[in-house]
């Protein structure tokens, strides 16, 4: 059974750039979180997909942007890279259908390390 | 205040401590609680989730005060394999997030 998955593992940008990344779930799970973690802090909730639509979304810029697809994968899109953006970003998946939205483990992918030179 | 509040630490102790751990939230509304462990450049690993009633896993054992709105993490008979940052996190009820707090680094020690 594999869990999630995320690529590329890691990617050099330069500042103004644009990045795709991208996530599959965990079999049988249906929702998509995206974080970013910095150096020494703990992840930051970027946004959350459920059904194709953005469900939630934490206090980022608009240039971050995502997309769910019909088979529950997921892309996370940063445009007019700054370096600021140089994080480790993690996708999670959980099951929502059939329980309360915010019950239930978050799985964690292995992330795309982003540096922004 | 941040939603989740956590010492950063280090917290260095040598095998066989006993280490607790400390975490605040500012939402008394919210219901679910859990620790997440974190290995160095690893992603993050649930260890155990929370109950009001308190709840043992082996050496781990977790704590919910819901008055002081704090959860804690106990740790006994620390093993040189528990070195790794703890991650609390705490869901919000009204917008389904998990908000994560920085994170409590622990080192143990030979």
């Amino acid at each position: 059974d594999a869990g999630v998955t995320q690529s590329p593992t890691h990617l050099i940008k330069t500042r103004g750039q644009q990045v795709t990344l991208r996530c599959s779930p965990k079999s049988g799970h249906d929702t998509v979180s995206w974080y970013q973690q910095a150096l020494g802090q703990g992840p930051q909730f970027i946004f959350q997909y459920y059904e194709e639509e953005e469900r939630q979304r934490g206090n980022f810029p608009d240039r971050f942007s995502g997309h769910q697809f019909p088979n529950y994968s997921s892309e996370l899109n940063v445009n007019a890279l700054l370096l600021g953006d140089s994080a480790l970003y993690l996708c999670a998946s959980r099951q929502t259908s059939g329980r309360a939205m915010n019950t239930g483990e978050l799985f964690f992918g292995e992330g795309s390390r982003l540096t922004v030179l | 205040r941040k939603e989740v509040e956590q010492d950063p630490g280090p917290f260095n102790v040598p095998e066989g401590a006993t280490v607790a751990f400390n975490c605040t939230y500012s939402n008394s509304a919210s219901q679910s609680f859990f620790w997440y462990r974190q290995d160095c450049r690893k992603e993050p690993k649930l260890l155990m989730s929370v109950y009001s009633s308190g709840n043992e896993d082996g050496r781990f054992t977790a704590q919910l005060n819901r008055a002081s709105q704090y959860i804690s993490l106990l740790i006994r008979d620390s093993k040189l394999s528990d070195s790794a940052t703890y991650l609390c996190v705490v869901t919000d009820p009204g917008t389904y997030k998990y908000i994560f707090g920085t994170g409590t680094r622990l080192k143990v020690l030979a």
